[in-house]
């Protein structure tokens, strides 16, 4: 089963940053925090990832915080393209079944011009 | 530039009739995965291979199996598909099993079983 839950829709104006909310309130020490989203009809495509530093690319920035039982996935302008299933995932850092990506259901986030 | 390739995008079988889904990758990676995606459901995984070692799913019914004859291409076979196994089936691949990575996917086969 998944280990985080997120909310099952949000929607978000074009432009403005999108805030998706996680919780993994029973994440251990050696697991990783990951965001995936899946456009329609598209395979799952990589976000970012992070274990307990903030992390920025450009595409997004995830914002953990300091107990690690929630994060947060920031879109700073979102677009119409970023609307998406957004999963959250937490994986551990060994191989073996710990190492899968276990997905939940995820937010479906809808830009709307 | 593509890097995981599906073919085909769309299949159609009948109930019964045993069908192949195929996966290539130009990225090099160890490690194969093929997850079943069915409607407004998220991604499961079906089994994965590293290298040439298979790892199924405790889950994974024994009507889907795997085939990779070489770094590059792996296949799905569903001997005997089912109504159930209508599906999205998507295919990724990652350099390593273990430590810090990102998996790879590709655009999906849709299987329809009539």
């Amino acid at each position: 089963d998944a280990k985080t839950t997120q909310p099952p829709s949000m929607d978000c104006a074009e432009g403005r940053a999108a805030n998706l909310p996680c919780n993994h309130s029973t994440i251990s020490g050696n697991e990783y925090v990951y965001w995936y989203r899946q456009i329609h009809s598209q395979g799952p495509q990589y976000i970012i990832h992070g274990l307990k530093n903030n992390e920025t690319n450009e595409m997004a920035s995830l914002i953990i915080t300091e107990d690690r039982k929630s994060s947060t996935l920031i879109l700073p302008h979102a677009t119409l393209r970023d609307t998406a299933v957004y999963y959250c995932i937490v994986r551990g850092n060994y191989g073996g079944s710990q190492g899968n990506l276990i997905f939940g259901k995820g937010t479906k986030l809808s830009v709307k011009p | 530039d593509a890097m995981v390739i599906q073919n085909p995008r769309y299949q159609v079988t009948q109930f019964g009739k045993p069908v192949t889904l195929s996966c290539s990758q130009t990225l090099n990676h160890n490690v194969m995965y093929w997850y079943q995606q069915k409607s407004s459901q998220a991604p499961k995984l079906l089994f994965h291979y590293y290298d040439k070692d298979f790892n199924n799913e405790a889950d994974t019914p024994d009507n889907f199996q795997s085939r990779r004859p070489n770094t590059s291409f792996c296949f799905l076979d569903i001997r005997s598909p089912g109504l159930g196994d209508a599906a999205m089936y998507l295919c990724a691949t990652s350099a390593r099993l273990a430590g810090v990575h990102e998996q790879f996917f590709g655009p999906g086969t849709r299987l329809t079983v009539l």
